[in-house]
């Protein structure tokens, strides 16, 4: 069965530490990964998308990246704010053609 | 492009009422996906849609959820009759050949059954 596992559930951390959001996922023949993050009451936003063929992706603070022999890809974010508070969803296309999502770290960066 | 629109972004309804929910892809993607999101089971995919045929419905929990396309810019998601646990935002999901660009997901619909 093909399944994705984050790791912290929640996470809560003072403002400007550098932060690593966890992803494991079971099956390696994955087409692509897609990080999103989502708002108390809202809807995804699509944050970064990493093809199999890539071992990461960066866009300002963010940067993700994929191993996709251990099965696993880290969300970064570096100096963290107030308004990243969020939950970050890890997202994995299998090659059956479903975007599978893990439960998601809900993140509270204080100031 | 406006993305993926849904309506409405609320909906009450009573037990037993049938609720349908709305959503336009973006235009030029082939492909159409409804989700659901709760508390307990996170977001399951119930049904996707490819060039308006339906390809996979075998998330769709019961026979009182069916879904639609009757072209390629409109799609329904239809609960007859409701029930309370089917209470959760429901999200429409769209994306271009074999997801090279990733998904774009529209706002959900937050359906609360009492």
């Amino acid at each position: 069965k093909q399944e994705v596992t984050q790791i912290p559930a929640a996470l809560s951390v003072p403002e400007g530490e550098n932060l690593v959001l966890n992803c494991s996922f079971t099956d390696s023949a994955i087409y692509n990964l897609q990080w999103f993050r989502q708002d108390p009451g809202k809807g995804l936003t699509s944050l970064l998308l990493i093809q199999s063929s890539q071992r990461e992706q960066t866009s300002g603070r963010l940067n993700a990246s994929l191993d996709k022999s251990s099965g696993r890809s880290t969300l970064y974010i570096a100096a963290s704010q107030p308004g990243d508070s969020a939950t970050y969803l890890c997202a994995v296309l299998f090659n059956t053609d479903k975007l599978i999502f893990g439960t998601g770290t809900r993140l509270q960066v204080f100031p | 492009d406006a993305g993926v629109i849904q309506s409405p972004r609320h909906e009450v309804t009573e037990m037993g009422q049938e609720v349908t929910l709305r959503c336009k892809p973006i235009s030029g993607h082939d492909y159409l996906f409804w989700y659901r999101q709760t508390m307990m089971r996170g977001l399951e995919l119930l049904i996707y849609f490819n060039n308006n045929v339906p390809i996979d419905d075998s998330g769709m929990p019961e026979d009182r959820f069916s879904a639609k396309m009757p072209n390629a810019s409109f799609s329904t998601l239809k609960i007859q009759p409701s029930e309370p646990r089917d209470s959760a935002v429901y999200f429409c999901a769209s994306r271009t050949g074999t997801g090279l660009y990733g998904y774009t997901f529209g706002s959900g619909t937050r359906l609360t059954v009492v």
